[in-house]
């Protein structure tokens, strides 16, 4: 399976913006870009995902560079809810439709 | 609601034991998944099941048992052969490539 590559943390201050960097250098063409956020003890939830274009949704948005080796995820403006670990994951098109998780960005929200 | 339901929120096992994690959805999907999570890791699949009465081993199966007699429900089994059970356990759904639903987890712990 590719590997994704993150920071381990970063740090924001409420209402200025998130990116969130990832590498995928050894991605294949069919493998989607999802991202996933875990907030403390909870389960993560879906933030949004894409193959090739760059994707808005009310969450976040979602840069995928033109060689598809790296994205980013962007929030748009940080609230002390967004306070998360977020995932960065690699979904192949196969048909056993697992996620492979890594260890994540902690990022830290200042108010 | 709708949803997914892990229970209980926390579990104690005492050595030699089997202890059985409940997941239940009413989000009609068809496949199940259940991940285990290591303090400050990211989440290691454990068993996954695309249909009832059929499920697949993950990445780490030893120790643990699964079933799959109704859509509704896979419960996970940590039996005693699993030496270092302490962690926090989360189910999810999915419906084919689309994104997957995370419950709230159980923690388990060793007295």
């Amino acid at each position: 399976d590719a590997k994704t590559t993150q920071p381990n943390s970063m740090e924001s201050n409420e209402e200025e913006p998130v990116h969130l960097p990832c590498n995928h250098s050894t991605i294949s063409g069919t493998d989607y870009i999802h991202w996933y956020r875990q907030l403390p003890s909870q389960g993560p939830e879906y933030v949004i995902h894409g193959l090739t274009s760059n994707v808005n949704n009310r969450m976040a948005s979602l840069a995928i560079a033109e060689d598809r080796k790296s994205s980013t995820l962007i929030l748009h403006r940080a609230t002390l809810r967004d306070a998360a670990v977020y995932y960065c994951i690699l979904r192949p098109l196969s048909n056993d439709y697992k996620l492979s998780f890594g260890a994540g960005t902690t990022v830290t929200v200042r108010a | 609601d709708g949803g997914i339901t892990q229970s209980p929120k926390y579990l104690f096992r005492k050595e030699g034991q089997n202890v059985t994690l409940s997941c239940e959805q009413n989000l009609n999907h068809d496949a199940m998944y259940w991940y285990r999570q290591d303090p400050g890791q990211g989440l290691r699949l454990i068993y996954y099941s695309q249909i009832v009465n059929d499920f697949q081993k993950g990445d780490i199966a030893e120790g643990y048992s699964v079933s799959r007699e109704k859509k509704e429900s896979f419960p996970l089994t940590v039996t005693s052969a699993q030496k270092n059970p302490t962690a926090f356990y989360l189910c999810a759904t999915g419906q084919g490539q689309n994104i997957q639903y995370f419950g709230a987890g159980t923690r388990l712990s060793v007295l």
